[in-house]
């Protein structure tokens, strides 16, 4: 695609409830990265992926944050029962060939209210 | 551990007039640094990047940015700016050991007509 797609845009979720954020990066881009933005807040990285491995996931603030990438190209973040203070946009990013000196490609973000 | 600060929460400038939004650094060993600007509900743009070379380094739409190393600084700047330069600015910085981008809080740019 001409950039990378995140879905959805927007997302209301009640205390507890489990959700799912997807990711479709640039093609051929083999490096993919997590950040959450919080309100007035600058990104703060969350996880990194190379093709399918997930090399870095330092950044996960909690055991029920959990990304994955299976086939290298789509990247699905997970977050078990949601908690207030999980409520941010979260951005996903590609970069091609390797992470570094590449500029981050962004995607729009998804928005997500916890209730 | 990387990091990198924006000072200002804001900055108005009248159209036609200087821009400069201000970014200082700390990382270590070689410093990869970035601009980026974000326009309401839409991802971040990158505007520009300093890797190595030349410390002025010129982006996109007008803009440009000084690498200081002295001053541990990296400042973006236009010359002459427009209302639709008004946006969310943010500095990015990754050593040249890592991979992970670490962001300043942001800068709101608010150019009045």
């Amino acid at each position: 695609g001409a950039g990378v797609s995140q879905s959805p845009r927007y997302k209301v979720a009640k205390r507890g409830q489990d959700v799912a954020l997807r990711c479709d990066p640039i093609s051929g881009h083999v490096s993919l990265f997590w950040y959450q933005q919080a309100l007035g807040q600058g990104p703060e990285f969350l996880t990194y992926f190379q093709n399918e491995a997930q090399l870095d996931k330092s950044g996960l603030p909690s055991d029920r944050f959990f990304a994955e990438r299976p086939e290298g190209s789509v990247s699905t973040l997970k977050i078990q029962r949601t908690q207030q203070e999980d409520s941010a946009v979260y951005l996903c990013a590609s970069s091609i060939p390797q992470a570094g000196i590449y500029e981050q490609f962004f995607g729009p973000g998804t928005r997500l209210t916890v209730l | 551990a990387q990091s990198v600060a924006q000072p200002e929460d804001q900055v108005n400038v009248a159209e036609g007039n200087p821009l400069t939004v201000k970014c200082t650094y700390s990382v270590s060993g070689n410093p990869y640094l970035f601009w980026y600007v974000q326009y309401p509900n839409r991802g971040l743009q990158f505007l520009l990047k300093y890797i190595t070379g030349d410390n002025l380094v010129k982006g996109s739409y007008g803009f440009e940015a000084e690498f200081n190393k002295s001053q541990t600084s990296f400042h973006l700047k236009k010359p002459s700016a427009l209302v639709s330069d008004s946006a969310l600015y943010f500095c990015g910085g990754e050593g040249s050991n890592d991979y992970k981008l670490s962001f300043g809080a942001g800068t709101t740019v608010t150019v009045r007509a």
